[in-house]
């Protein structure tokens, strides 16, 4: 059964810094790796989606990566600001058509 | 630009109503999910439906979940005896993917379902 887990759980930083937040998972057997922004009470924002055959994906400020041989993602955001405060979440399709999701990593960039 | 919609955004229900949720997918989009998220909790799977059946479902999408595409554009999910451990946000998601397993997937905004 594939488990994601994501590092750290929250996350402080002041803006205009250059963070790393990182997702495993266990069954490298899987189709794309897609990462979601949450706002608190909000609906989930596709941020990136990285196919199995692909090790990277870019975004404006925002650069995943994918090793899956490894069962790692990271999701870097360059030059953080305060609106980039929320709740982070990756997710896998490993079979069938089910994302299984972690639990997230809560960023909050203090002015 | 394209989204998915989701009615109500809030209901509140007694224990053993029936519910229903509603989604609007995006218009070219041929995969439908719902997901759930308990206060607190991971984002869970539910079920997919693609060409008018369910394609997957979750060990949590038992006989009291049922989902539907009544029109062209429409896709509900049904609780038919709530309880109070369904309370959570439940999210539609499309992909125009026709597999499901390579598509990016687009969230509504959720329904917040409260059960008392």
């Amino acid at each position: 059964k594939q488990e994601v887990t994501q590092i750290p759980a929250a996350l402080s930083v002041p803006e205009g810094e250059n963070l790393v937040l990182n997702c495993s998972f266990t069954d490298s057997a899987i189709y794309n790796l897609q990462w979601f922004r949450q706002d608190p009470g909000k609906g989930l924002t596709s941020l990136l989606l990285i196919q199995s055959s692909q090790r990277e994906q870019t975004s404006g400020r925002l650069n995943a990566s994918l090793d899956k041989s490894s069962g790692r993602s990271t999701l870097y955001i360059a030059a953080s600001q305060p609106g980039d405060s929320a709740t982070y979440l990756c997710a896998v399709v490993t079979s069938g058509s089910r994302l299984t999701f972690g639990e997230g990593t809560q960023l909050t960039v203090n002015p | 630009e394209p989204e998915v919609t989701q009615t109500p955004s809030h209901q509140v229900t007694q224990m053993g109503q029936e519910v229903i949720l509603r989604c609007v997918p995006i218009s070219n989009h041929l995969y439908f999910y719902w997901y759930r998220q308990i206060l607190g909790q991971k984002v869970e799977f539910l079920v997919s439906f693609y060409n008018n059946e369910i394609s997957e479902k979750s060990e949590i999408f038992d006989d009291q979940f049922s989902v539907e595409r009544p029109d062209g554009s429409n896709f509900t999910l049904k609780i038919r005896s709530t309880k109070l451990e369904d309370s959570a946000m439940y999210f539609c998601a499309s992909t125009p993917s026709t597999s499901g397993k390579t598509g990016e997937l687009f969230f509504g905004e959720g329904s917040r379902l409260t059960v008392l």
